[in-house]
């Protein structure tokens, strides 16, 4: 069963624009973490905010997390036609097991 | 450091056939994880290993076996391949925390085709 559930499921935008998408799930959780996933190629980690962080910032990633709205935002900020890809995020709540959503594809047009 | 390697990338196999997925890692790490991916899916949990030693069912461990052959290397076994398992299988790896705060380093993945 998938914990996240990412909105949109697709994203279409003009380089240099910002992209955001967002990340809903069900149970409590201990963090989440953000992923990127390029064409053919396996995920690669961006960002973790723990349950007791609310904003964290990594380049031009701003990532936010509400507990209350089981929710949690990631922005990326000045998009290139590198951020092209799939982005995924995983709650995770314990035994060392991440439980991933079905991801959103972004397209970044020239 | 090449991080996670999986064998291998592609492999087409007929229902019934048998063939196991390797993956090491050189990052040292505790935690090894096996995932399947596919359209509109998502990655789904097969099996994990938490610390050499110790292997756990993740959300869809049927028709599948794995062996922590080391702390390097965590193989995905079909013993009696199906098409509904054909699908893109990912490693992955990751330091072991009380819970699950460690980042998963991933491979690049075995495209595995059951006609």
């Amino acid at each position: 069963s998938q914990q996240g559930e990412e909105d949109p499921q697709a994203l279409s935008i003009q380089e240099g624009e910002n992209a955001t998408m967002n990340c809903s799930y069900k149970t409590s959780i201990n963090n989440l973490q953000w992923y990127r996933q390029n064409s053919g190629r396996g995920l690669v980690h961006l960002i973790l905010i723990r349950s007791n962080e609310r904003e964290k910032h990594s380049g031009r990633l701003r990532v936010t997390l509400d507990t209350s709205k089981k929710s949690s935002s990631l922005l990326i900020t000045a998009s290139r036609a590198a951020d092209t890809a799939s982005y995924f995020c995983a709650t995770g709540g314990g035994a060392q097991k991440l439980v991933f959503g079905q991801g959103t594809r972004l397209t970044i047009n020239p | 450091n090449a991080g996670v390697t999986q064998t291998p990338k592609f492999q087409v196999l007929k229902t019934g056939q048998s063939m196991t997925l390797q993956c090491a890692q050189d990052m040292n790490h505790n935690s090894m994880y096996w995932y399947r991916q596919d359209p509109g899916m998502g990655l789904r949990l097969i099996y994990y290993s938490a610390s050499e030693g110790t292997t756990d069912k993740g959300e869809v461990p049927n028709g599948y076996n794995v062996s922590r052959l080391n702390k390097r290397e965590f193989s995905l076994r079909l013993e009696s391949a199906a098409p509904s398992q054909t699908s893109v299988y990912f490693c992955a790896s990751s330091r072991q925390g009380s819970n699950s705060n460690q980042p998963q380093h991933f491979g690049d993945g075995t495209r595995l085709s059951i006609l």
